[in-house]
């Protein structure tokens, strides 16, 4: 079945990095955009942006625009989302979901999602 | 950027009740909107896209309509398995593609 999996939880410190993976499985990876979707404790839902598996083209929110890189690795199906300069608001459950477009294409949804990753941010 | 206002923020709601959830955009996106189910520690599943469309596998009972600007999730009659936080997300023209605020079911 389609399936995202996502990379573990991880505690970084204010001002580092982080790199959240997401292993597709169970649909040709280049078809889709991958999308990634944040959401801070007891908060709702952020969209960050989203890459091309095909082109590596990327469409950033404009909030995050110069700290985020989303890349991808075709060869191991895995879209990458990195976030730089890390700030305690920054702490969130991040997730990736692939794009789905409709059959006369325009609309389109997102389905499935990965399970999520808590990045935490903390001194 | 386009704006989602859902209302309620919260409601609470016994098993078998009619529950309607709506959701204004701040501008015209005709019938670009779909609803998503989050229950607590999981990540969110799609109900309904393009506004009207039942996604494969939801149960009936869930149903979307409106276009434009305005829009409407129903759950015709609540069961147990309903109570979790639904949100709309608008996929118009260009990023960012927002999410509404989101409504938490609530057992009454």
């Amino acid at each position: 079945q389609v399936q995202l999996l996502q990379s573990g939880a991880e505690v970084k410190k204010p001002g580092a990095s982080v790199k959240v993976s997401c292993k597709a499985s169970g649909y040709t990876f280049t078809a889709h955009y991958i999308h990634w979707v944040r959401q801070a404790p007891g908060q709702g839902l952020e969209w960050m942006g989203w890459i091309s598996p095909n082109s590596g083209g990327t469409n950033y929110a404009q909030k995050f625009q110069g700290r985020v890189t989303m890349t991808r690795d075709a060869s191991v199906s895995t879209a990458y989302m990195e976030l730089s300069g890390l700030i305690s608001d920054d702490t969130a459950v991040y997730f990736c979901a692939r794009r789905t477009v409709g059959p006369a294409g325009g609309v389109f949804w997102l389905d499935p999602w990965g399970q999520g990753t808590l990045i935490t941010v903390s001194s | 950027d386009i704006q989602l206002t859902q209302s309620p923020s919260s409601l609470s709601a016994s098993v078998g009740d009619r529950v309607t959830i709506t959701c204004r955009a701040s501008q015209f996106i005709s019938i670009y909107l779909n609803w998503y189910q989050q229950k607590p520690g999981k990540a969110p599943k799609v109900l309904i896209y393009a506004a009207s469309s039942l996604q494969s596998g939801v149960p009936s009972r869930f149903s979307g309509s409106g276009s434009g600007t305005d829009f409407t999730l129903t759950i015709s009659s609540l069961q147990p398995e309903d109570f979790a936080t639904y949100y709309c997300q608008q996929s118009y023209s260009t990023p960012p593609y927002t999410f509404g605020r989101g409504t938490k079911v609530e057992i009454k």
